[in-house]
């Protein structure tokens, strides 16, 4: 089974643009989430998506967003960029069993590598 | 404030010898536990994962164990490579009924391994 696949690697932005990163979770999957994973916060919750709905939603300014697709594939969007949205930042996914009688395995895929000049 | 790079623990072994990772979970209320492996330039790797109900599960070469009294999850890894070589991860997730996926993640360890 392919595992969870994001496009595209590597990414190099201006500030004041805006960027959207896709991901595909492993087939079957239905939750997606984000992080952003820096040197200086290390990894830090986005968001997660189930079901084309934003579910649970970290600390981050909404300059940050995303969606789902009905296929379960997921983007985010960051606009506006500034220097420290520089990132890696990772998607991961997860069966998404309802009803989540416990927590399930996030699995993660390569990253999306930002830098923002 | 001025951000700073987070300071990783480390953790040098020779090859062959057994290594243990330590971390210190911060919420009382979680009750899963995940150690992923992160080599230089890729996603995190899943290893091994653990539920509050239990204080030890092991993989293939693998053990981690769970300390909940004080909030402590290590990661043994038996017979050490070279290729075991990374950042190792500790994440935890508390159960809040219904729809809950935000892991939280320690700062890592890296571990080296020396041939």
């Amino acid at each position: 089974k392919a595992g969870v696949t994001q496009t595209p690697r590597y990414l190099i932005k201006t500030r004041g643009q805006q960027v959207t990163l896709s991901c595909s979770p492993i087939s079957g999957h239905r939750s997606v989430s984000w992080y952003q994973q820096t040197p200086g916060q290390g990894l830090q919750f986005l968001f997660e998506y189930f079901s084309e709905t934003q579910r649970n939603k970290g600390n981050f300014p909404g300059r940050f967003s995303g969606r789902q697709f009905s296929n379960s594939r997921s983007e985010m969007n960051v606009s506006t960029l500034e220097l420290g949205d520089s990132a890696l930042y990772l998607c991961a996914s997860s069966l998404g069993r309802v009803p989540l009688m416990y927590q399930e395995t996030q699995y993660f895929g390569p990253g999306t590598r930002l830098l923002v000049l | 404030g001025e951000s700073v790079g987070l300071h990783l623990p480390t953790l040098s072994v020779q090859e062959g010898d057994n290594s243990i990772i330590n971390c210190a979970y911060s919420n009382s209320a979680s009750d899963y536990f995940i150690w992923y492996k992160q080599e230089s330039g890729k996603g995190p790797q899943f290893i091994i994962d653990i539920r509050s109900n239990m204080d030890k599960r092991q993989g293939q070469r693998v053990t981690v164990l769970l300390n909940k009294t004080v909030k402590h999850l290590s990661l043994q890894i038996a017979a050490t490579q070279p290729g075991d070589s990374a950042v190792y991860l500790c994440a935890e997730m508390p159960y809040s009924g219904g729809s809950n996926y935000k892991l939280t993640f320690g700062k890592g360890t890296l571990l080296t391994v020396n041939p």
